[in-house]
């Protein structure tokens, strides 16, 4: 079964920094891949995914994320956060084999300082 | 598009009340899905429907019971509320067509409290 770690619970970051949310899983083969933002009060937004091909992948809101075969990784980066980026960000893997359940991480919630 | 709507937003029981949450999707998903998130804890998930006819349970679905009305409409009934079914509740769509790794796409929960 897959399984999914994000190992930092909460980020601090100033606006204007840069940023890097962790992400590892676990799967045998090459899954799926998902980040999703949760802002208050509110349902989970797609930011981007990763199927195959190019291991850099863009996603909404000027977020990135780049698939690490051999560290098992899909971290999330952005260059410059702004402090409406606060929110809860939340990694998930699919398996490739046909599973329509996703496997989420527990979340990492972004806190901007101005 | 309306996407996923979940109702009601807010709902204060008391123990042993028994309410129906309300999901509808209106992108022809063929898979929905219900999540409880609690702090700390992620999200988990309690029933999902793979398609039209079919459900299933998830990690936690003790409690519960789901009906899939149709492919538009996904409900989660809650039978004897207990105080520790008190959450946010997730409905969620995707659009699995005997393939795996489709997003999903959330409404925007149902704040549940048990008294």
């Amino acid at each position: 079964a897959q399984s999914v770690t994000q190992p930092d619970i909460h980020i601090t970051v100033s606006e204007g920094a840069s940023l890097e949310l962790r992400c590892n899983y676990s799967y045998g083969a090459t899954p799926y891949l998902f980040w999703y933002v949760q802002s208050p009060g509110q349902g989970l937004q797609l930011l981007l995914k990763y199927f195959s091909g190019d291991t850099l992948v863009q996603g909404i809101k000027g977020f990135e994320a780049e698939f690490k075969r051999s560290q098992s990784s899909f971290n999330l980066r952005k260059p410059s956060v702004h402090w409406s980026d606060a929110a809860e960000y939340f990694c998930a893997v699919h398996a490739s084999g046909g599973s329509y359940i996703p496997t989420f991480g527990r979340g990492t919630s972004l806190i901007v300082h101005p | 598009n309306a996407g996923v709507t979940q109702t009601p937003k807010f709902q204060v029981l008391k123990t042993g009340q028994s309410m129906t949450l309300q999901c509808a999707q209106d992108m022809n998903h063929n898979s929905m899905y219900w999540y409880r998130q609690d702090p700390g804890m992620g999200l988990r998930l309690i029933y999902y429907s793979a398609s039209e006819g079919t459900t299933d349970k998830g990690e936690v679905p003790n409690g519960y019971n789901v009906s899939r009305l149709n492919k538009r409409e996904f409900s989660l009934r809650l039978e004897s509320a207990a105080p520790s079914q008190t959450s946010v509740y997730f409905c969620a769509s995707s659009e699995n067509k005997g393939t795996s790794g489709q997003p999903q796409h959330f409404g925007d929960g149902t704040r549940l409290s048990i008294l």
